[in-house]
């Protein structure tokens, strides 16, 4: 079965571009997280959705950073008028039940590096 | 808030053990372990919920002392295979958000 998958996995942005990363979670799965991954550290929550609602943004940075999940499947996080401080990896994970107390699956991620 | 991981790195030999620490300051509803590999995305290994529910993979032991809000995983006999950033990430009542800790690097030696 395919396992969650993102694109595009390498980005790289010149300072104030707007940018758009994509997630595709397994099917059927309730609960969508974004986090973001500085290089050596753990990732760092950035939202959760619940199908097509949006149960916590509050990790979001900057109301630069905008993300939807329009249908409950897939999910795009936007950065708007991107900084040097953005270059992360941005890890998307999706889980079956409608809290984050069970295993969530990972995809492979999308660096972004902004130049 | 962040939990803190130790050690931040640990260097084995093949078929050694070794335990990984987490510890929060908060009052925790479950602790996640995840294994990281470079470039890759995480893997999960176990959770461990208040009250004493675990889920995890059937080779991996971990414990969850609520009292102290501490974490601990146990690698045994260990494989090559292990090798990885293992993170560990807690979960408070009735919170979505999964707070991870920076890591602890396992670099395991034939």
């Amino acid at each position: 079965g395919a396992g969650v998958s993102q694109s595009p996995r390498y980005k790289v942005a010149k300072r104030g571009q707007d940018v758009a990363l994509r997630c595709d979670p397994i099917s059927g799965h309730v609960s969508l997280f974004w986090y973001q991954q500085a290089l050596g550290q753990g990732p760092e929550f950035l939202t959760y959705f619940q199908n097509e609602a949006q149960l916590d943004k509050s990790g979001l940075p900057s109301d630069r950073f905008f993300a939807e999940r329009p249908e409950g499947s897939v999910s795009t996080l936007k950065i708007q008028r991107t900084q040097q401080e953005d270059s992360a990896v941005y890890l998307c994970a999706s889980s079956s039940p409608g809290r984050a107390s069970y295993e969530q699956y990972f995809g492979p991620g999308t660096r972004l590096t902004v130049t | 808030q962040q939990p803190v991981q130790s050690p931040q790195a640990v260097i084995l030999r093949e078929g050694e053990d070794a335990v990984i620490n987490c510890s929060s300051s908060k009052a925790l509803y479950s602790v996640h372990w995840y294994r990281q590999k470079h470039g890759e995305a995480p893997v999960f290994l176990m959770i461990l919920l208040k009250g004493g529910e675990q889920k995890g993979h059937d080779k991996i032991s971990a414990s969850f002392n609520e009292k102290k809000q501490q974490s601990s995983l146990y690698l045994t006999a260990s494989q090559l295979s292990y090798s990885g950033t293992y993170f560990c990430g807690t979960e408070l009542d009735s919170n979505y958000q999964l707070i991870w800790g920076a890591g602890t690097k396992l670099i395991i030696k034939p």
